[in-house]
């Protein structure tokens, strides 16, 4: 996982709620992103950051904001949690290469 | 939109059998990458491979890309249970700013 952290594990949460995820890392990676899989799509890219306070947009970015104010950590909020963001999220930095280091994930569901 | 499509969807096989997955991609690319997705867990990357090489070997696997056709291949051979996870292709375009991009991956079981 190349020190790569993802907290909680686990949440369960209501709609209309705001939830924060945290990812943390210890390699100084550059960039990181952050992603959700969900049966039948794949892996989505939802935010990436290509630095400290340095944030873009993905492929399903509404509902989603990010935050990076240290190098270690990148930070995603769900401002007001919907059914449709039930999902596993996965946090990865980009190594060597292009290469991408996956946290363990975070299994959300809004109720 | 998703760039890679791995095929088949899912794939059993006996233990100690080759397991062959496919993927197909739509537009030009720098390199492509398979990764390996336990039950649970997150994506762990086994090999890559740039557009202008044919085949990698790593251990048991091995990768081949042809350009022409925009496919790649990843051959696992002599499989084992713990070979059982899902196993996603993804793609890396040229450009200073493309985002890796990965398929809907293949399901690939092992039988004991």
């Amino acid at each position: 996982d190349a020190g790569i952290t993802q907290s909680p594990r686990h949440k369960v949460t209501e709609t209309g709620t705001p939830v924060t995820l945290r990812c943390h890392q210890t390699e100084n990676h550059r960039y990181m992103y952050w992603y959700r899989q969900d049966p039948g799509h794949g892996l989505r890219l939802i935010h990436y950051s290509y630095g400290v306070k340095d944030t873009d947009k993905g492929e399903v970015s509404d509902g989603y904001s990010v935050s990076r104010s240290k190098t270690e950590d990148f930070l995603l909020t769900l401002e007001s949690a919907t059914s449709s963001q039930t999902s596993v999220y996965f946090c990865a930095a980009r190594g060597l290469a292009e290469t991408q280091y996956f946290g363990p994930g975070t299994r959300l569901l809004v109720l | 939109s998703q760039q890679g499509e791995e095929d088949p969807q899912a794939l059993s096989i006996q233990e100690g059998e080759n397991a062959t997955m496919n993927c197909s991609y739509k537009t030009s690319i720098n390199n492509l990458q398979w990764y390996r997705q336990n039950s649970g867990r997150g994506l762990v990357h086994l090999i890559l491979i740039r557009s202008n090489e044919r085949e990698k070997h790593s251990g048991r696997l091995r990768v081949t890309l042809d350009t022409s056709k925009k496919s790649s291949s990843l051959l696992i051979t002599a499989s084992r249970a713990a070979d059982t996870a899902s196993y996603f292709c993804a793609t890396v375009g040229f450009n200073r700013d493309d985002k890796i991009i990965f398929g809907k991956g293949t399901r690939l079981h092992i039988l004991p």
